[in-house]
């Protein structure tokens, strides 16, 4: 059973589209969140959103916004997509209230032409 | 927000070498975990240490958190290739998380 899963895994699109990326998790988390991974491996937190709150990046662009139909799935939409949006996004869970360990889904390799 | 350095960024080691990575920080730090996220994998949990001079090991991985909260270390005995991958340090301060830069081991045959 994968913890947390992502789709798609791959994602080749033109620059100017708007594209979704899923996120489920099936651990009973109550947090979930989203981060960008660029060539050098920097792994930079985007979002990260429970029931009660939703905490930005204040670098993140308005043009990405996160979408939670339920406690389980985290979406992520990005608008008026852009050559440097290039990346692999990680959609990670974790429970809240302790020092706890994200889980994290395999990841999708995003590349904008 | 939190500042985690991580240090060397890079390092090649003869398989059977040691390798040590380092992380620092400016302030006092809760807790600080390890993640090592293999080649076109995705991060995965080592550990997490919350005390002060708090050493952890698994098999050859020894973990340190320094005396004063601000600074551990990840260290690999006799490296294999199967060490192979980024290593993250990380904080968790509650509801946010803070990555240092990372440190991508390669180890040569």
């Amino acid at each position: 059973d994968t913890a947390v899963s992502q789709t798609p895994k791959y994602l080749v699109t033109q620059m100017g589209n708007d594209k979704s990326i899923k996120c489920e998790q099936n651990l009973g988390h109550d947090t979930m969140y989203w981060y960008k991974q660029d060539s050098k491996k920097f792994l930079k937190i985007m979002f990260s959103y429970n029931n009660k709150e939703l905490i930005i990046n204040e670098t993140v662009p308005n043009r990405f916004s996160p979408k939670s139909p339920d406690k389980a799935h985290l979406n992520l939409h990005i608008n008026s997509l852009e050559l440097g949006d290039s990346a692999v996004y990680f959609c990670a869970s974790t429970t809240t209230g302790g020092a706890y360990e994200q889980y994290f889904g395999p990841g999708t390799r995003l590349t904008v032409t | 927000g939190q500042q985690v350095m991580q240090i060397p960024q890079y390092q090649h080691v003869q398989e059977g070498e040691d390798f040590t990575t380092y992380c620092n920080s400016s302030t006092t730090l809760s807790n600080i975990q390890w993640y090592k996220q293999r080649p076109g994998g995705h991060p995965v949990f080592l550990i997490q240490l919350v005390k002060s001079g708090e050493v952890k090991k698994q098999k050859r991985l020894t973990f340190q958190f320094g005396e004063a909260k601000k600074n551990s270390s990840l260290h690999i005995t006799a490296t294999q290739t199967t060490d192979v991958g980024t290593y993250f340090c990380a904080v968790n301060t509650g509801n946010q998380f803070y990555f240092g830069t990372g440190t991508s081991l390669t180890v040569i045959p």
